[in-house]
């Protein structure tokens, strides 16, 4: 069974350019999860979505971070524009929604210049 | 505020040799408590659940213990390998569903020959 699918893996950008992350969930997986873990940290949640709906955005900033999950399958995470503190792993993970478990993708990894 | 403390920040063993890392929490109310293992470069992997009511819970070389009435969990590794070196992450859960986490900032395991 394959995991959770993230891309691009790394990515490099200039500060003011915008960047966007792209997940595909486990199959059957209602819940998915963006996380931003900084280097030595644990990862901090952005966002959950329930489908399609976003149930917990309490901690996006949402100034310059957006995201969205087109038919509640695959997501996309943006950030426009990127500042130099946006440099961190962007991981995103899924869960079926009552199941503990969150499977985590390789993450991508920015690197604002 | 809900917090996840882990000790020590990092850890150099020999090959062969088993160590304990430590988890300290104030999440309340609490559901279950969660080690990952991240490996560089990769998302987080669970290795163990543990509820309330259990006290200790092994997954081959991998045993956790949980006190929850002193909030502290622990990971022994016995007869370390290489393929140990990661970061092990320390998640307490609020909810059944698992959708209240709180990550604990790591643990980075290096393991030499």
């Amino acid at each position: 069974e394959a995991g959770v699918v993230q891309s691009p893996r790394y990515k490099i950008i200039e500060k003011k350019q915008p960047v966007a992350f792209w997940c595909n969930p486990i199959s059957g997986h209602n819940t998915l999860y963006w996380y931003r873990q900084n280097l030595g940290q644990g990862p901090e949640l952005l966002i959950r979505y329930e489908n399609e709906e976003a149930v917990d955005d309490s901690q996006l900033p949402k100034d310059r971070f957006s995201a969205e999950r087109l038919k509640g399958v695959d997501s996309t995470l943006k950030i426009q524009p990127a500042e130099l503190g946006d440099s961190a792993v962007y991981l995103c993970a899924s869960s079926l929604v009552l199941e503990d478990t969150q499977y985590f993708g390789p993450g991508t990894r920015l690197t604002v210049l | 505020k809900n917090q996840v403390e882990q000790s020590p920040q990092s850890l150099i063993i020999l090959e062969g040799k088993n160590c304990t890392l430590q988890c300290n929490y104030t999440v309340s109310p609490f559901s279950n408590l969660r080690w990952y293992k991240q490996d560089t470069g990769r998302g987080p992997v669970s290795l163990t659940i543990m509820t309330f009511s259990e006290n200790t819970k092994s997954n081959g070389r991998y045993t956790a213990t949980l006190d929850a009435d002193t909030k502290q969990s622990s990971l022994h590794i016995t007869a370390s390998q290489l393929s140990d070196s990661a970061s092990y992450i320390c998640v307490v859960s609020e909810d059944n569903a698992g959708n209240m986490l709180t990550f604990g900032g790591g643990t980075r395991l290096m393991v030499k020959p």
